[in-house]
């Protein structure tokens, strides 16, 4: 079936450090590639997401490029802020899964001022 | 707009209770979910509906009840309490497609004593 790896955190920055957080996918068919955030005490919301090969997802100065041959939707930032902390999950959905929703295990953010 | 709502917000069960966590959605959204949040385990499904009157079955089902009478509301049900049911629970909706975004609920965070 559809799964999603995500690497391990807690991910610790520096305020303006550069963000890198690897997502690896392994699905039938050709799925659609999400990144959701959560924040303190509430519920998920979308980050960005990619619905097809090469596509470039972007929000809130995040990225992610949706990489077929590597299977991969690798989050980055430039310059992260005290207020990214957050837990991020990568996540993906497909037809040929009946389109549900399936997570990463989330990875934990902190960035210190 | 009021999005996805979940009531209760947090909730104390003694083993072998039953109750249920209610969910409603006013987006119209075809599809709704609820997923149980573990630490390290990020997001599992435990039952999806794809319109009223469908249901199935998620990735961890057992000990959980839903249905779905009318688009609005999914209420999941436990049915007998165990200390393993400890968890934060999220309702989300969507429409049908693949690729599009899944709006979430706040969560309700139960304990089984």
């Amino acid at each position: 079936g559809n799964s999603v790896t995500q690497m391990e955190g807690p991910v610790t920055l520096s305020e303006e450090a550069f963000l890198t957080i690897n997502c690896t996918y392994t699905a039938t068919g050709y799925p659609s590639l999400f990144w959701y955030v959560q924040y303190p005490g509430e519920g998920l919301q979308l980050l960005l997401k990619a619905t097809k090969a090469d596509d470039k997802g972007s929000n809130k100065g995040f990225e992610a490029t949706y990489r077929k041959e590597t299977t991969s939707f690798h989050l980055e930032k430039g310059s992260v802020q005290v207020s990214d902390s957050a837990v991020y999950f990568c996540a993906l959905r497909s037809m040929e899964y009946g389109n549900k929703l399936v997570f990463g295990a989330g990875t934990i953010l902190r960035v210190k001022s | 707009n009021a999005g996805v709502t979940q009531t209760p917000k947090f909730q104390v069960l003694k083993t072998g209770q039953s109750m249920t966590l209610q969910c409603a959605q006013d987006m119209n959204h075809e599809y709704m979910s609820w997923y149980r949040q573990d630490p390290g385990m990020g997001l599992r499904l435990i039952h999806y509906s794809v319109g009223a009157g469908i249901t199935d079955q998620g990735e961890v089902p057992n000990g959980y009840n839903v249905s779905r009478s009318t688009t609005e509301d999914f209420p999941l049900r436990l049915l007998s309490a165990a200390p393993s049911q400890t968890s934060v629970y999220f309702c989300a909706s969507s429409y049908g497609e693949m690729n599009t975004e899944a709006f979430f609920g706040q969560g309700t965070r139960l304990t089984v004593v």
